[in-house]
């Protein structure tokens, strides 16, 4: 069975510019949920879809968002880059909304410059 | 809210055994995980404790005490391998609230 598959594992942006990153979570499961991992702050939580809605969201700014695909596969977006958002975006995939286990992609490690 | 510490580094040789605490605050619980994340890779599932008690798994444990906020996993027989950083994690609000993580070093 395959994993949590995530695209493009790295990636160099400049200042203002947008990205977006994919995620491909295990077959079946429905609930996907982002984190951004950097040294100072540790893993935290940006928002978690199911059922192409987004359920939970954690405390970014606007510029941050998804959303989930009716085959469960989502994407991220950020908009109008900075030099903070330089990070390793991780997706977890978990069978269904509330459910406690959750399995972590390679990430997708992001520098802007 | 979440309130989560484990040490941030430690070090151990090759053979021995050691423990990374962790302590948490948080309205409610569900769990505590622990995760293991090699250099550049993902966070992998490492074990689940919902009840308290020690609950072994090959030479990883972890260890619960709800009433005291209090976590710890046990890394015994070390190997070369096992350098890696060790996240303590629990679920609220249907998200994983982490540890800053605890790196791990192992010498020969």
């Amino acid at each position: 069975k395959a994993g949590v598959t995530q695209t493009p594992r790295y990636l160099i942006k400049t200042r203002g510019q947008q990205v977006t990153l994919s995620c491909s979570p295990i077959s079946g499961h429905r609930s996907v949920s982002w984190y951004q991992q950097t040294p100072g702050q540790g893993l935290q939580f940006l928002f978690e879809y199911f059922s192409e809605t987004q359920r939970n969201k954690g405390n970014f700014p606007g510029r941050f968002s998804g959303r989930q695909f009716s085959n469960s596969r989502s994407e991220m977006n950020v908009s109008t880059l900075e030099l903070g958002d330089s990070a390793l975006y991780l997706c977890a995939s978990s069978l269904s909304h509330g459910s406690t286990e959750a399995f972590f992609g390679q990430g997708t490690r992001l520098t802007v410059v | 809210g979440q309130n989560i510490d484990q040490p941030t580094e430690m070090t151990a040789t090759e053979g021995a055994i050691v423990q990374i605490n962790c302590t948490y605050q948080t309205s409610g619980f569900n769990g505590l995980f622990w995760y293991q994340q090699h250099a550049g890779e993902a966070p992998t599932f490492l074990s689940y404790n919902v009840l308290d008690g020690l609950e072994e798994k090959g030479r990883f444990s972890s260890f619960l005490s709800r009433s005291k906020g209090y976590s710890y996993l046990l890394l015994k027989e070390l190997q070369m391998k096992d350098s890696a950083s060790y996240l303590c994690a629990v679920p609220n609000d249907y998200k994983l609230s982490f540890g800053a993580g605890t790196t791990v070093t192992v010498r020969a």
